[in-house]
């Protein structure tokens, strides 16, 4: 079946370190993944997907189909930056993972 | 533009209590759907709807019905309300073509006491 994990619920970093939020996937096929962000009581929002290969708010993910992975990261943390991120894989649908509450201490 | 659109933004009920969600687009998507966020347990999909005049249980339908009324709207509805629905449901729509991804709606919060 597929599947998304994000293995941490809640992640702590202080402004200015590097951040890394896992995201495994299960999925036999050739796999179209995405980030999403939820900044408090808003709607979600796509971050980046990893067909466009970009940055965006200093963010980017690599797809790593060996070790079935695409772990978001940036290096220098922002207070901005603290929000829920969902990792997702698009079938029919999005299959979402739990998602990852990130925090930034000032 | 408007986006995706929901309604109402914040609802409480008594258990028992009927009510509907209602969910609009107007970006021209095929594909609709109902997700219910709670803590730690992420989003998980309600039900679905590919193109107009079909719909599909997702991954929690128990306790809830669809409608998709045209291809701008799809309702989600409560016949009778349980304190394990109170949730966050999002709507989300979504145009099947290459790069695509969901849009979705603001959210509406929902207690049943």
């Amino acid at each position: 079946a597929q599947r998304v994990t994000q293995p941490e619920k809640l992640l702590s970093v202080f402004k200015g370190a590097p951040v890394e939020l896992k995201c495994n996937y299960s999925y036999s096929g050739s796999p179209e993944l995405f980030w999403y962000v939820q900044y408090s009581r808003q709607r979600l929002q796509l971050l980046l997907r990893h067909i466009s290969r970009e940055s965006i708010k200093g963010f980017t993910a690599d797809l790593n189909k060996g070790e079935t992975s695409f772990h978001l990261k940036k290096p220098f943390a922002q207070e901005e930056d603290s929000a829920m991120y969902y990792c997702a894989l698009s079938l029919i649908r999005l299959v979402f993972g739990q998602g990852t509450r990130l925090t930034i201490n000032p | 533009n408007a986006g995706v659109t929901q309604t109402p933004k914040f609802q409480v009920l008594k258990t028992g209590q009927s009510m509907t969600l209602q969910c609009a687009q107007d970006m021209n998507h095929n594909s609709m759907y109902w997700y219910r966020q709670d803590p730690g347990m992420g989003l998980r999909l309600i039900y679905y709807s590919a193109s107009e005049g079909t719909t599909d249980k997702g991954e929690v339908p128990n306790g809830y019905n669809v409608s998709r009324l045209n291809k701008r709207e799809f309702s989600l509805r409560l016949e009778s309300a349980a304190p394990s629905q109170t949730s966050v449901y999002f709507c989300a729509s979504y145009r099947a073509e290459y790069q695509e991804t969901q849009y979705f709606g603001p959210g509406t919060r929902l207690l049943v006491l």
